[in-house]
């Protein structure tokens, strides 16, 4: 089974607005990554956050991650049409070893003209 | 330097047949995880090489079979393929040691018809 959750499954937002998307977890974790996959191709990395981290930020991306409540968020401000993709939470578990990660089963984000 | 690349990009195979795909790491890098997707999930982890041997395995059948060559890179092989085989395979690179970021190819669509 699958270890995190997105919510929603699906967003659509007109361009300029702001996204947020969410994940949930079963098990401690060592660290959660965020990717964008556009269009069925490969994965784009966007952020890493470790377990001792509460909060990351890159250009228009800021993530969050909260232990207590096993959830992490993803925010895209000032979205525009090339951010529409789908997006992945994906989590390294601790007791795991060796770089094994497991993905959600994403938020599909559609921006709108 | 070269990212991870994987070949084929599409293939399509008849049931019960047999596929083998190929990946490349980016350059640095020693393991190799391999994924598949079905439309519309998250990717599912198959398996990792690393030094050649596999390191860890998700839940797939022996069907699914690995191989990781001297130069790092890495051929995932399925055996009496079925319908259900159908998805775009994933292939990941990183390097040991740097806790979880991995690199994606652009992935093979494969078909089964």
């Amino acid at each position: 089974s699958q270890q995190g959750e997105e919510d929603p499954q699906a967003l659509s937002i007109q361009e300029g607005e702001n996204a947020t998307m969410n994940c949930s977890y079963k098990t401690s974790i060592n660290n959660l990554q965020w990717y964008r996959q556009n269009s069925g191709r490969g994965l784009v990395h966007l952020i890493l956050i470790r377990s001792n981290e509460r909060e990351k930020h890159s250009g228009r991306l800021r993530v969050t991650l909260d232990t207590s409540k096993k959830s992490s968020s993803l925010l895209i401000t000032a979205s525009r049409a090339a951010d529409t993709a789908s997006y992945f939470c994906a989590t390294d578990f601790k007791g795991n070893r060796d770089d094994k990660i497991i993905f959600g089963k994403g938020t599909r984000l559609h921006i709108l003209p | 330097d070269a990212g991870v690349t994987q070949s084929p990009t599409h293939l399509i195979k008849t049931r019960g047949q047999q596929v083998t795909l190929r990946c490349s790491p980016k350059s640095g890098h020693d393991t190799v995880s391999w994924y598949q997707q079905a439309l519309g999930q998250g990717p599912q982890f198959i398996f990792q090489y690393y030094e050649e041997e596999e390191r860890q395995r998700g839940n797939f059948p022996d069907r699914f079979s690995g191989h990781q060559f001297p130069n790092y890179s890495s051929e995932l092989n399925v055996n009496a393929l079925l319908l259900g085989d159908s998805a775009l395979y994933l292939c990941a690179s990183s390097s040991t040691g740097t806790s979880g970021r991995q690199y994606f190819g652009p992935g093979t669509r494969l078909t089964v018809t």
